[in-house]
């Protein structure tokens, strides 16, 4: 059980393009789920909450209008990365938590390995 | 605040031996540790949890130590195994934030 999804796990774009990563808990509902970046040899960094209906809180500097957070339902997320350029390049990693905030458990997604071109 | 290395910290054990994996946490307001362990390429995999009230927690292989005094948190991993190369995050909720913030990481490497 507790299984998170990212799609795709890996793309690559042209700077300029847009690009859209779906995070999906598969076995339970999410009332929140978490985007969080990770450049190589780096730790994880928190971007963005999101509850599900809500506007999602970004973490100090993170540009919400170039990451577009939609959590739509309780077990579908999408994060949005606008006129991508090649430092955005990363591995974007989601979670998804059953409860509210960070104290419940998170599971995390595999990651999605983003290249600009 | 958020922790960010450049140059993770390497352990290097021999296949069987024991494993100590420490980590230094931030704030004194945190009441939740979690360690997880992440392969090349691939998500964080949950290990084991502690909340502030404990101190030891216990689970298959693994011990987790909090020493709230001097904000310290360890992992240890009995036998390690191949299987246990990984990095290694720990990552502390901040109770006023509700949300993770994860330390920089080490790499565990078995030697066989």
């Amino acid at each position: 059980g507790a299984v998170v999804s990212q799609h795709p796990s890996w793309v690559i774009c042209k700077s300029g393009t847009s690009v859209k990563i779906e995070c999906r808990s598969l076995d339970f509902q999410a009332t929140t789920m978490f985007w969080y970046r990770q450049f190589p040899k780096q730790s994880l960094m928190l971007m963005a909450t999101s509850n599900e209906g809500s506007k999602a809180t970004y973490e100090q500097g993170v540009e919400k209008d170039k990451f577009l957070i939609n959590h739509a339902s309780l077990t579908l997320s999408t994060l949005t990365v606008t006129s991508a350029h090649p430092e955005d390049s990363s591995f974007y990693i989601c979670s998804a938590s059953p409860g509210q905030g960070a104290t419940y458990e998170q599971y995390f997604g595999p990651g999605t390995r983003l290249t600009v071109t | 605040g958020e922790s960010v290395g450049l140059h993770l910290p390497t352990l290097s054990v021999q296949e069987g031996d024991n494993s100590i994996i420490n980590c230094a946490y931030s704030n004194s307001a945190s009441d939740y540790f979690i360690w997880y362990k992440q392969e090349s390429g691939k998500g964080p995999q949950f290990i084991i949890d502690i909340r502030s009230n404990m101190d030891k927690r216990q689970g298959q292989r693994v011990t987790v130590l909090l020493n709230k005094t001097v904000k310290h948190l360890s992992l240890q991993i009995a036998a390690t195994q191949p299987g246990d190369s990984a990095v290694y995050f720990c990552a502390e909720n901040i109770r006023s934030g509700n949300k993770l913030v994860f330390g920089a990481g080490t790499i565990l490497r078995v030697k066989s």
